[in-house]
């Protein structure tokens, strides 16, 4: 099993649809997990962190953390062409924030109009 | 948080060479960490870099192929040497943001090609 696995894409939307994006992590002692955004050609750029089980909100994204069920996801409302990119999922494994941040393998997101 | 500033953005080396990544942070920082993107792939954690210690490498990176220097705190350089095709790759500096959850900010990645 991999350390950080999210679901395989690629996924595509309609604009103006949401887009689920799903991330398991195998350290059940994990506490802080992040998702990044990557668009081609550029570096990640972090767009959302979460610390604490339910969901937390920050503008037009959620993410959602489980941590009984090892799961973690981002929910983009409102799905624009300039959300298409690759996002990551990213842990900080081993229990701390002072870890090795551990990235999925991400998820093409293709928003079309 | 922090900017980090990172060079060259691209290149293109023969293989059996070496090529030098620079990153420079705009603020001082304890930890320095070093990633490799391979074509299509997601990112890998070549080692993590303190000033004034050896860096520490993960299973699979070794210090005579990525040596890593970190002379102060606000710097960091990631050597790529005696280069072969499989090292293309993007390589990508980052360190711990103070805001955001403590993830981290990356540079801007240098895109290397080895022909």
């Amino acid at each position: 099993q991999k350390e950080v696995e999210q679901n395989s894409g690629p996924l595509s939307v309609p604009e103006g649809a949401i887009a689920s994006l799903n991330c398991t992590y195998s350290d059940r002692g994990s506490q802080s997990f992040f998702w990044y955004r990557q668009y081609s050609g550029k570096s990640p750029e972090l767009i959302m962190f979460i610390y604490s089980n339910g969901d937390k909100e920050d503008g037009r994204f959620t993410a959602q953390l489980n941590k009984a069920s090892q799961y973690v996801s981002l929910l983009i409302r409102d799905s624009q062409p300039s959300d298409s990119a690759t996002y990551l999922c990213a842990v900080f494994l081993g229990g701390t924030s002072y870890g090795k941040l551990t990235f999925g393998q991400g998820t093409i997101l293709t928003v079309h109009p | 948080s922090a900017v980090i500033s990172q060079k060259p953005s691209r290149d293109i080396c023969q293989r059996g060479t070496s090529l030098t990544i620079q990153c420079q942070v705009d603020s001082q920082v304890t930890m320095m960490f070093w990633y490799r993107q391979q074509p299509g792939q997601s990112l890998t954690l070549i080692a993590t870099a303190n000033q004034g210690s050896e860096a520490t490498y993960e299973s699979g990176f070794v210090i005579d192929k990525f040596p890593i220097s970190r002379p102060n705190l606000t710097f960091s350089t990631l050597t790529v040497s005696n280069m072969s095709p499989e090292d293309s790759s993007i390589y990508l500096c980052s360190t711990r943001t103070d805001s955001g959850g403590y993830g981290y900010t990356f540079g801007s990645g240098t895109r290397l090609t080895v022909v």
